[in-house]
């Protein structure tokens, strides 16, 4: 049963620490996501990546936020240096590219971050 | 601007009954592709239903169907036959053309109470 991995599953960490959470997309998927859900800002993209490469990673702060895929297994979510307002839900999804490849876009089960 | 409204924060519905959840979207592009997610407490997000805009029927999975109107550009969601277990919050998104990322809505909390 193939799916989206992703840990840590739950991360309690301090102000100032840098934070790395880590997906595996699922095997064939070209296209990785990541979201940010919050309570007051709902679901947001903060990076995507097309064949490991990004693609648009607007939506990110780019100031602590890092996105990378150091292979096709593996997407890096790195926060450095953590702030409380980065508390959320960090959820990684992957796909295949493009319109016509229609439903195939699935999350993993996310990384509930609090940072105090 | 390509965009996704749910105007519902919350509904309820008695257990054995069918519920709509509306979504209604906004694109000039022909090719798109439409989804329903939920969300129970737990947090995680299952993928439901899909519908694409060239896609003839209705898009049906179970106890899912997505009512797709597109001169109205909505694509309501219908559960038949609630459950306790449907209790959950629901998120439309969009998909654009060969663009990649999912555009989600504000999403609506179900309730289902027996």
């Amino acid at each position: 049963d193939a799916r989206v991995t992703q840990t840590p599953r739950h991360k309690v960490t301090e102000m100032g620490q840098e934070v790395t959470m880590r997906c595996q997309p699922i095997l064939g998927h070209n296209t990785v996501f990541w979201y940010r859900q919050t309570m007051m800002q709902g679901l947001e993209l903060l990076a995507y990546f097309r064949n490991r490469a990004p693609l648009d990673d607007s939506g990110m702060p780019k100031d602590r936020f890092s996105a990378e895929m150091p292979d096709a297994t593996l997407a890096t979510l790195k926060i450095q240096p953590s702030e409380p307002r980065d508390s959320a839900v960090y959820f990684c999804a992957s796909g295949l590219t493009g319109f016509w490849s229609g439903n195939t876009i699935y999350f993993g089960e996310g990384s509930w971050l609090t940072v105090v | 601007a390509q965009k996704i409204t749910q105007t519902q924060p919350g509904m309820f519905v008695q257990e054995k009954e069918a519920v709509t959840l509306d979504c209604t979207y906004d694109t000039s592009d022909p090719s798109y592709g439409l989804f329903w997610y939920k969300q129970p407490s737990s947090g995680e997000m299952i993928f439901l239903i899909y519908q694409g805009s060239y896609d003839q029927q209705n898009a049906t999975e179970g106890r899912y169907s997505l009512n797709f109107q597109k001169a109205r550009k909505s694509a309501n969601l219908v559960i038949s036959a609630s459950q306790l277990g449907d209790s959950a919050m629901y998120f439309c998104a969009m998909r654009v053309g060969n663009t990649d990322k999912l555009i989600f809505g504000t999403g609506t909390r179900l309730q289902v109470f027996p």
